[in-house]
């Protein structure tokens, strides 16, 4: 189970965020995060707890391993207003996502 | 261009099926693994499963299975799903999506479809 806090976050553009990502057992580095916008598709943003995706922005960085993860966009810009999810990839043999935290203006 | 095009929308009866398709371009298509996600309102993101394209394997999440079939067609480079003994708790956006490395189903998903809705309604 993946339990992301907060579930909401009412931050302003420049600001940071920090979001987080609690595995009930350990996912070793098999930690995914992703941005989902409204009517749009899942975006990969990092995999392997802090590698960016191709095209991701610096601004989005990754870290933890085994239980714990944090996502940290480092200056929000007005785009970045959305909903975020962790996913985990390789405990117990299958696939796992987070309820979503939602960035707010 | 590297894209996955899903089948249309679909509207369903109770204890009905459905079949979803997700036809990959631009890559090839049996080198990588594909999953299936859905995302609704009461249950969030949720996987379902993932087939490989190249043997035609298969594995679906202890939720599903039993109910969910995944197949494909490498002639035409289409994965499909399909679910069995549909409730209106199955309404859904359903996608299917790919993983980051060749020949690796345990892997984060850096390309998506475009998301097929499913009501189940009567």
């Amino acid at each position: 189970v993946l339990t992301q806090s907060p579930g909401t976050l009412s931050l302003s553009p420049g600001e940071r965020a920090t979001l987080s990502c609690r595995a009930s057992q350990t996912v070793s580095l098999y930690l995914a995060w992703y941005q989902k916008k409204p009517g749009q598709s899942p975006r990969l943003l990092i995999y392997g707890a802090s590698t960016r995706a191709t095209g991701i922005p610096d601004r989005f960085s990754g870290s933890g391993s085994g239980t714990d993860f944090t996502l940290t966009i480092s200056r929000l810009e007005p785009e970045d207003f959305a909903i975020y999810y962790c996913q985990q990839y390789g405990a117990s043999g299958s696939v796992t996502f987070g309820g979503g935290t939602t960035v707010e203006i | 261009q590297v894209q996955l095009v899903q089948s249309g929308a679909e509207v369903k009866k109770p204890g009905a099926s459905v079949k979803i398709s997700c036809k990959a371009s631009g890559y090839t298509f049996t080198d990588y693994y594909v999953h299936w996600v859905r995302l609704s309102p009461g249950h969030g993101l949720e996987w379902l499963g993932w087939i490989n394209p190249n043997r035609g394997g298969s594995v679906s999440a202890q939720k599903f299975q039993g109910w969910v079939t995944m197949t494909r067609d490498t002639s035409i480079n289409t994965s499909y799903l399909e679910m069995s003994r549909l409730t209106p708790d199955d309404t859904a956006v359903y996608y299917c999506a790919r993983t980051v490395r060749l020949l690796e189903w345990s892997d984060a998903f850096d390309l998506w479809g475009q998301g097929t809705q499913v009501v189940v309604s009567s």
